[in-house]
């Protein structure tokens, strides 16, 4: 099935550094939203994003909407160990019709802060 | 608030047997959508219910069935299991009105299930 493009597929980081990551699409989606999964874990929402050009916080975590519609970024300032874990973007369609309860997921950043 | 509870979180089951998951949505929360993932596809959509009613569905076979009581609960089916089923089956919930935040949608821990 489609999958945004999101890279990179992995980092290995020393705490304190800070951390980007991106999808793209070449759809539009309506919502853009970062979730983090540890192993066992289902995903946990970390920021969405409703508006282009929308820039949001989240502690350590920065996100952005593209202006175009079809991409956006996730940043961690200043990693620390428990920033370890799977991030996904996903993107939500048009509200409405074929883009109704459905989320398109990236293939996954593996994120591993080495102390 | 209680979040998104599934269960069970872990299930063996043979090829050929069938499988019911359940999932509890976000109290107040309408919309109850499922995922597949798996190492090699990643998070696939399967579908998704709101008030009961099946609004969208994903590239998945016959095979995979959903249904929605009053209370927004959901279930999911899957009959004559085969090995690549096997995979992390997540639900994920939402209000399931449009526009903003009405689809941010919430995920279980998720049901670990192995076909042998």
């Amino acid at each position: 099935g489609q999958q945004l493009n999101q890279s990179p597929q992995s980092m290995f980081i020393q705490e304190g550094e800070d951390v980007s990551m991106n999808c793209t699409s070449s759809s539009i989606f309506n919502t853009w939203l970062w979730y983090k999964q540890e192993p066992g874990e289902g995903p946990v929402l970390l920021i969405a994003l409703y508006k282009a050009g929308e820039l949001t916080s989240n502690g350590r975590l920065t996100a952005q909407f593209g202006i175009t519609r079809k991409d956006s970024f996730l940043n961690i300032s200043a990693s620390i160990p428990s920033d370890v874990g799977i991030y996904f973007c996903a993107g939500q369609g048009i509200a409405g019709g074929t883009s109704y309860g459905k989320l398109t997921f990236g293939q996954g950043t593996i994120l591993t802060v080495h102390p | 608030k209680a979040g998104v509870t599934q269960t069970p979180r872990y299930l063996i089951k043979t090829r050929g047997q069938q499988v019911t998951l359940s999932c509890s949505p976000i109290s107040g929360h309408r919309s109850v959508s499922w995922y597949q993932q798996t190492p090699g596809q990643g998070l696939q959509f399967l579908f998704e219910y709101f008030s009961e009613t099946q609004r969208n569905k994903g590239n998945f076979p016959g095979r995979f069935s959903g249904r929605q009581f009053s209370n927004s609960r959901s279930e999911m089916n899957v009959s004559t299991l085969e090995l690549g089923d096997s995979a992390l089956y997540l639900c994920a919930s939402s209000w399931g009105t449009s526009g903003r935040a009405g689809e941010t949608q919430y995920f279980g821990p998720g049901t670990r299930l192995l076909v042998l």
